[in-house]
């Protein structure tokens, strides 16, 4: 069974600066996809990066990006010139990728970010 | 743009109601799920379709059933309602294969007293 921990409940940073939040994993697959949703206030999940584990390079998604360490199963998002709009909870998720895949997602505990002016 | 609409924001409902949460989707997707939102456990997989009157379980069925007579629409059903279900319900869809990305609905706040 796979699982996924977000181990910081909440963070905070100042506007205009740099946050990493922390996420890790255990699985059994090799081949899997990882990803970064993003919950604000008005509670619309919204998609943030994604990470096919077979890729060795490191997602980005304009001042988002990852941190993929797959041997030690980690997945860190990195929020570059943090934003007043970035204040919202983030999970972290796995999905099983191959035959069968049916679009499960596992989600990590999430953490809350508040960003402030 | 994809939608995903469930049809209450917020729902209050006594002990052993029977309760109907309703999702509709508007991109053919073949996915849908259900997933339960609670504080400190993130979300959790109650049931999923992956077509018309095809369903699984998830990770946390007891208690709730689903319903997906038509591809656009995915309800999940409390029998008995209990306090311990009141929770935070999101239902998503994604048309799988490749195409991992899922989309969210904007949550029903479902309160049992």
């Amino acid at each position: 069974a796979q699982t996924v921990t977000q181990s910081q409940p909440e963070m905070s940073v100042q506007e205009a600066e740099t946050v990493t939040l922390s996420c890790t994993y255990d699985t059994s697959e090799s081949n899997y996809y990882l990803f970064w949703y993003k919950q604000p206030p008005s509670r619309q999940m919204i998609l943030v990066i994604r990470q096919e584990a077979y890729k060795q390079q490191n997602a980005t998604e304009n001042r988002f990006s990852v941190n993929f360490q797959k041997a030690a199963k980690s997945f860190s998002l990195k929020i570059s010139d943090s934003q007043l709009g970035d204040t919202a909870m983030y999970f972290c998720a796995f999905m099983k990728h191959g035959s069968g895949n049916t679009g499960k997602l596992i989600f990590g505990q999430g953490t809350t970010l508040q960003v402030k002016p | 743009d994809v939608k995903v609409t469930q049809s209450s924001r917020y729902l209050v409902k006594r002990t052993g109601e029977k309760v109907f949460l309703e999702c509709v989707q508007d991109m053919d997707h073949e996915n849908m799920f259900w997933y339960r939102q609670d504080p400190g456990l993130g979300l959790r997989l109650i049931y999923f379709s992956y077509d018309v009157k095809m369903k699984e379980k998830g990770d946390i069925p007891e208690g709730y059933s689903v319903s997906r007579e038509k591809k656009e629409r995915f309800s999940l059903i409390l029998e008995s309602a209990s306090t311990n279900q009141t929770s935070m319900y999101l239902c998503a869809s994604s048309s799988g294969g490749a195409n991992t990305e899922a989309f969210f609905g904007q949550g029903t706040r479902l309160t049992v007293v």
